[in-house]
């Protein structure tokens, strides 16, 4: 069954260090998603992406972040000077549809662990 | 009154038994509904995804959209230990391009 690939799967950085988390999502899916779980709180959009472009982003996605997708396989999630706060799971997905919207939803990556010290 | 409401439980439940899993929501505009099921350390899993009000069935899974309510709900049958997970209710507006997740229900199926 197809994954979405996600790496490292946990990464410690101290405050103000910029951080680069990576995804390779499904092969033939064309829209990509970053969400993020704080520790005890719900999954949280950050940033939808289609065709090369920031499609939809949420007031947390600030200029502290920013994605691309530099080849044709890796999506990444930069974030540049770094808070405590920022520590949280990070997940990527993709989908076949916008929004997930066809029988198959998202597909999330396992995740990855930032700690921010 | 947030978007999106789940009980966090804990539930626990015995082997065998059923599990009814409800999230409320306020905005009238959702039309997707998607239940998953993450695991500890886990990316979210997609288990059941449904269109609008009505029922879905999946193996031992159904799942119940109450549009007039507001209230979805995630029925699992013959629940086994397997299934011990946190339960997250997510909803997109038609043409959203994001799902607004629920807390998530944290479930624990005792052998």
């Amino acid at each position: 069954e197809p994954e979405v690939t996600q790496t490292p799967s946990h990464q410690v950085t101290q405050m103000g260090q910029e951080v680069i988390l990576r995804c390779v999502p499904i092969s033939n899916h064309l829209y990509f998603y970053w969400y993020r779980q704080i520790l005890g709180q719900k999954v949280e959009f950050l940033v939808s992406f289609y065709n090369n472009e920031i499609s939809e982003k949420s007031e947390i996605f600030d200029d502290q972040f920013s994605v691309e997708r530099p080849d044709g396989s890796n999506f990444t999630l930069k974030i540049r000077s770094t808070k405590l706060e920022d520590s949280a799971m990070y997940f990527c997905a993709s989908s076949e549809e916008v929004g997930g919207q066809g029988d198959y939803g998202y597909t999330f990556g396992s995740g990855t662990r930032l700690t921010v010290v | 009154q947030k978007e999106v409401e789940q009980d966090p439980g804990p539930l626990s439940v015995p082997e065998g038994a059923i599990v009814s899993l409800n999230c409320t929501y306020s905005n009238s505009a959702f039309q997707y509904f998607m239940w998953y099921r993450q695991y500890s350390r886990k990316g979210p899993e997609l288990l059941m995804y449904t269109y609008s009000s009505g029922n879905k069935e999946d193996g031992r899974f159904t799942a119940q959209v109450d549009k007039s309510s507001k209230y979805i709900s995630l029925f699992i049958r013959d629940s086994q230990p397997s299934d011990s997970a946190t339960y997250l209710c997510a909803m997109s507006a038609l043409g959203g391009q994001n799902f607004v997740f629920g807390p998530g229900t944290r479930l624990s199926v005792l052998p």
